[in-house]
């Protein structure tokens, strides 16, 4: 089966950093996807990651070890608008994203 | 360009009663895809398409049924509705290759009486 873990919810200060974690345990695995859904809203993709190491975009960085089934998303200069829900999702082998049950992540002053 | 859309944006159903949602993009996307989110939960695959006149399930497709007769639109059925499928979904899009990018529409909300 497939499965990706990742803390239910995150509090942060303005302009601090944070990091969400992702375990998995997918079949078929070819690379980690993140995704930003604001309350009322539909998610937004963000960054993917197929080979290990760090890809940064912006104030978002994401990092995958494949070794270690793993990856976190990290956010720097943390802004109240970045207050949402994070998901996780695995591409698979039939092509498909298999999503994590999302990090809510509330950004206070 | 719109991107992807979907109507309606909110229904009521009675339990038994029958009603399609509809999902366009355009962005000559042949991967199409019809998620359900409920409270608290990631986003769970219901069917998907790879190309015009194909569709393959996904994780949760009992009671739903789609159609992609046409490219741009990706149809999702709800034959006999019950109080379960009360939930938001979302219809995406992507390109084939690029199926780590999804492009998701503003979601209809159900609520199944």
């Amino acid at each position: 089966g497939q499965s990706l873990e990742q803390p239910s919810e995150v509090t942060a200060v303005e302009g601090a950093i944070v990091q969400i974690n992702c375990t998995y345990q997918t079949s078929g695995f070819y690379g980690l996807s993140w995704y930003q859904q604001h309350d009322g809203g539909a998610p937004t993709f963000l960054s993917y990651n197929a080979l290990d190491g760090l890809e940064e975009t912006g104030r978002f960085s994401s990092f995958l070890s494949r070794s270690d089934s793993y990856g976190y998303l990290l956010l720097q200069e943390l802004q109240m608008k970045d207050s949402a829900s994070y998901f996780c999702a695995g591409l698979t082998g039939a092509n498909n994203l298999f999503f994590g049950t999302g990090t809510r992540l509330t950004v206070i002053p | 360009n719109a991107g992807v859309t979907q109507t309606p944006k909110f229904r009521v159903l009675k339990t038994g009663q029958s009603m399609t949602l509809l999902c366009a993009q355009d962005m000559n996307h042949e991967y199409m895809y019809w998620y359900r989110q409920d409270p608290g939960m990631g986003l769970r695959l219901i069917h998907y398409s790879v190309g015009e006149g194909t569709t393959a399930k996904g994780e949760v497709p009992d009671g739903y049924n789609v159609s992609r007769l046409k490219k741009q639109n990706f149809l999702l059925g709800l034959e006999s509705a019950a109080p379960s499928q009360t939930s938001v979904y979302f219809c995406a899009s992507g390109t084939a290759g690029g199926q780590e990018t999804q492009y998701f529409g503003p979601g209809t909300r159900l609520l199944v009486l």
